[in-house]
């Protein structure tokens, strides 16, 4: 079965910085992408970044970009997030998940996520 | 960056029901359209890809399907495990982005 189990969650004051780890398991970590998306609370869905399989491509949104650095380590199954810099709207579950693709049309959609882990920015 | 515009924001409606979800696109995203089923405290679920593209496991009551820039899941018989809240998103270009979400609610 595959699993993803984010960490790293906690309390930090504006300005701050946090790293979030994602361990997966059940399936080839190195043959997938990896995405970070978030949730503010009682709000929607927000994409945050994501890493190609082998780390030399990542993409952020805009809102995180020269803040947040995503980073892989396939001999440890594990997809990271190092968060500088944090601001009170960067407070959210953070979710990994698997990124897939469909095989005829090459659609990426996320077909598994962990948990999530709750970051709060605030002093 | 493309918006994705989600109707109606909540619902109201009874097992047994068919109900209807609509996405709107602000730009042409082709299929590269995604839903999601997120239940209270727990991470999203994939329901459908590619806006027709059923995943294994879920129900055969859900389904998907795309009219030019409109994208419609359909819920052909509500359970009760069916009422919460659904997303779409679109995969056609970064940024990735989401509906704002429908809470389907029972009446």
């Amino acid at each position: 079965d595959v699993h993803l189990v984010e960490s790293g969650g906690d309390l930090v004051q504006p300005g701050g910085s946090l790293r979030l780890s994602c361990e997966a398991s059940g399936f080839s970590f190195r043959s997938y992408w990896m995405t970070w998306v978030r949730q503010a609370p009682g709000k929607g869905l927000e994409w945050v970044a994501n890493i190609q399989q082998d780390g030399s491509e990542a993409h952020y949104v805009d809102s995180v970009k020269g803040r947040f650095t995503i980073s892989r380590d396939n001999s440890k199954n594990s997809v990271f997030l190092q968060m500088d810099s944090l601001r009170d709207e960067d407070t959210a579950v953070y979710y990994c998940a698997r990124t897939a693709w469909t095989l005829r049309d090459y659609i990426s959609y996320f077909d598994y996520w962990g948990q999530g882990t709750l970051v709060t920015v605030s002093s | 960056d493309i918006q994705m515009t989600q109707s109606p924001s909540s619902l109201s409606a009874s097992v047994g029901d068919r109900v209807t979800i609509t996405c709107r696109a602000s730009r042409n995203i082709s299929n590269f359209l995604n839903w999601y089923q997120q239940k209270p405290g727990k991470a999203p679920k994939l329901l459908i890809s590619g806006a027709s593209n059923f995943q294994s496991g879920v129900p055969s009551r859900f389904s998907g399907s795309a009219s030019g820039a409109d994208f419609t899941l359909t819920i052909s018989t509500l359970q009760p495990e069916d009422f919460t809240t659904y997303f779409c998103q679109q995969s056609y270009n970064r940024p990735i982005t989401f509906g704002q979400g429908t809470r389907l609610e029972m009446k």
